[in-house]
């Protein structure tokens, strides 16, 4: 079992669309997660930390259930430049980051 | 904000010849910086932790031996693949935090992608 697993995709949705996305991890000693998103070709780049009381950034919101071991994320009034792959991360003694394998996300006009 | 450079972006080489690819913080120091590899339509997998004046620490099933990690500065680390072979073609990317901040974020270079023919 991957220790931080997502659903691949893709998710296709329209402009405007609300879309969310799952993610688990399997380490209970995990600390601080993240959600990067990740361009064709290109680097990750931090899109938002997750805290346990959840966030929210614009129209992102990212949730986060210890109990559960669950990490979510929510686009609203979705648009084209947010198609990409979104990769959840776990960090699990501080200098170990895990990496999901991504979802990824194509916003159709 | 923190700058991470990877050099070079794409690299072609033949096969048995050896390629090293260099991480650079340009505005903070990184005493740890990490080396990543991703094959196409896959997640980042941690190739080794590159700590600056110590020895690399290798993730299992990653040969030190092929992969050499040098950290010789609080700014630069570099990743040689040694007598590369077509499967190592691959997109290799670096990253580091800022050891001053305390957000725990991630700096990730621009990649370096490696084809070996």
């Amino acid at each position: 079992r991957k220790e931080v697993e997502q659903d691949p995709g893709p998710f296709n949705v329209p402009e405007g669309a609300t879309v969310a996305f799952n993610c688990t991890y399997s380490n209970s000693a995990s600390q601080s997660f993240f959600w990067y998103r990740q361009d064709c070709r290109k680097e990750p780049k931090l899109l938002m930390s997750v805290y346990s009381s959840g966030n929210e950034d614009g129209r992102f919101t990212a949730q986060l259930n210890r109990a559960s071991q669950y990490i979510s994320l929510l686009i609203r009034d979705s648009k084209l430049s947010d198609s990409a792959t979104y990769l959840c991360v776990a960090d699990n003694a501080g200098n170990m980051l895990t990496f999901g394998g991504g979802t990824r996300l194509m916003v159709k006009p | 904000g923190a700058v991470v450079s990877q050099h070079p972006s794409w690299v072609i080489c033949k096969s048995g010849t050896s390629v090293k690819i260099e991480c650079r913080s340009l505005d903070f120091q990184a005493t740890t910086m990490f080396w990543y590899r991703q094959f196409p339509k896959q997640s980042l997998m941690l190739m080794a932790t590159s700590n600056e004046g110590s020895k690399a620490t290798y993730e299992q099933g990653v040969e030190k031996d092929k992969f050499l990690i040098n950290h010789a500065s609080l700014t630069l680390s570099t990743l040689t693949v040694t007598s590369a072979h077509p499967e190592d073609s691959s997109f290799y990317i670096c990253s580091a935090r800022d050891r001053d901040r305390g957000t725990g974020e991630l700096f990730f270079g621009e990649g370096s992608r490696l084809t070996v023919l």
